[in-house]
């Protein structure tokens, strides 16, 4: 059983169009989060959900809107996508949030913007 | 500010021992990780180090010196499936601000025949 999925996996497409990637987790963890990692291979968070509430929200452009329905499953929705956008999003998952906390990371999706 | 360093890529042979360098200046500081990410897969964890000194785990040992802003993986008896890139992340904090881990951009480690 895959512990954190995302899903798709390769995404490709227009400038402008709106995109979603959706992510789950079956490991009962209740914090979540997304991370790009740009061409020269930076991971940097850019949403983290505990408990279905937004508790981390980078310096991201508003374009992009994450929505948690259960803390089992955050999503998120890119709109208006430019080519600057083009990275790898990962999800992640975690238990808690003090002390330590290894992140459970997805398998990925890399998303071109052409 | 947050600033993760670590050398972009390492060569080593079959066999050997290689240390991945990584030194770290964070606002706050309370732990660092180490992931392992192969080509075109999601980063899984490695080792976690709190406190000051070496942590052994099979053939990786990760070491910490929080006075120094400094640490190292060490890879031992290398084998071939042991080529990817090593993540050197720094934990700022205890809560909601812990969650927010500062990446260093990896190290490449090619192991050679």
């Amino acid at each position: 059983d895959t512990a954190v999925s995302q899903t798709p996996k390769y995404l490709v497409t227009q400038m402008g169009n709106d995109k979603s990637i959706k992510c789950e987790q079956n490991l009962g963890h209740d914090t979540m989060y997304w991370y790009k990692q740009d061409s020269k291979k930076f991971l940097k968070i850019m949403f983290s959900y505990n408990n279905k509430e937004l508790i981390i929200n980078e310096t991201v452009p508003n374009r992009f809107s994450p929505k948690s329905p259960d803390k089992a499953h955050l999503n998120l929705h890119i709109n208006s996508l430019e080519l600057g956008d083009s990275a790898v999003y990962f999800c992640a998952s975690s238990r808690g949030q003090g002390g330590f906390t290894e992140a459970f990371f997805g398998q990925g999706t890399r998303l071109t913007v052409v | 500010g947050q600033n993760i360093d670590q050398p972009t890529e390492m060569t080593a042979t079959e066999g050997a021992i290689v240390q991945i360098n990584c030194t770290y200046q964070t606002s706050g500081f309370n732990g660092l990780f180490w992931y392992q990410q192969h080509a075109g897969e999601a980063p899984t964890f490695l080792s976690y180090n709190v406190l000051d000194g070496l942590e052994e785990k099979g053939r990786f040992s990760s070491f910490l010196s929080r006075s120094k802003g400094y640490s190292y993986l060490l890879l031992k008896e290398l084998q071939m499936k042991d080529s990817a890139s090593y993540l050197c992340a720094a934990k700022p904090g205890r809560g909601a601000a812990g969650n927010k881990l500062t990446f260093g951009g990896g190290t490449r480690v090619l192991v050679k025949p």
